[in-house]
């Protein structure tokens, strides 16, 4: 059964304008992290937030926020003000009781100059 | 600086041979990850260690293999019995149970992109 879904697979948008990456999750543990991951062309996974089950507060850090809602099962990514070097896939993922993270399939974020 | 380094980029082999990744880390992680990564889809566990000496097969381990011999090192091996083996590989690593805590973050190397012809 699939962990994480993200139901978008292409996002395109012009340069200045906010884009939300959508994320839902499925687990039965009450301890649980989340986990967003940036891979730009060039390949490598880049770490950009980790959340626990624990903690509900959203997070805002630079262009960038995370608002997490236990009751929905969702972790949604925003990007605020969107540059063309924010072009990459966008991964969301799941940990739950052990050291193995579960990804989604990813979302394409193209923005346009 | 530190990080994970894995070699080469891009790597071309013959169906049939078998082909060693290499995968190296200089932050005295104790855990090391492998995955692969087809086009447009995420990444699927391939073997996982926590130790020197020990390592664990994820979701998709068939004909594949990993050796632990030393902490910074961790090489996968695509053997012949792989029945799709072209992919990209990315090699991972986290701190691990010498950190104390449940689930560590997860650090990842630049990848190495197999085509097998």
């Amino acid at each position: 059964a699939q962990k994480v879904t993200q139901a978008q697979t292409e996002i395109s948008v012009v340069e200045k304008e906010d884009v939300t990456l959508d994320c839902v999750y499925e687990t039965r543990d009450t301890t649980y992290y989340l986990f967003w991951y940036k891979q730009p062309p060039s390949g490598e996974l880049v770490f950009l937030i980790r959340r626990n089950s624990f903690d509900e507060q959203n997070e805002i850090s630079g262009r960038y926020s995370w608002n997490f809602q236990k009751s929905t099962s969702s972790f949604n990514f925003t990007i605020t003000a969107s540059q063309v070097v924010d072009s990459a896939v966008y991964f969301c993922a799941l940990s739950e009781d052990d050291y193995k993270l579960s990804f989604g399939a990813g979302t394409t974020v193209t923005v346009r100059a | 600086d530190g990080g994970i380094t894995q070699s080469p980029k891009y790597l071309f082999r013959k169906e049939g041979q078998n082909v060693t990744l290499s995968c190296e880390q200089n932050l005295n992680h104790d855990a090391m990850y492998w995955y692969r990564q087809d086009p447009g889809q995420g990444l699927r566990l391939i073997y996982y260690s926590q130790i020197v000496n020990d390592f664990q097969k994820g979701d998709i381990a068939e004909g594949y293999s990993v050796s632990r011999e030393k902490k910074e090192s961790f090489p996968l091996t695509v053997t012949s019995a792989q029945k799709n083996p072209t992919a990209f590989y990315l090699c991972a690593s986290s701190s691990g149970p010498a950190s104390g805590r449940a689930v560590d973050t997860q650090y990842f190397g630049p990848g190495t992109r197999l085509t097998v012809l």
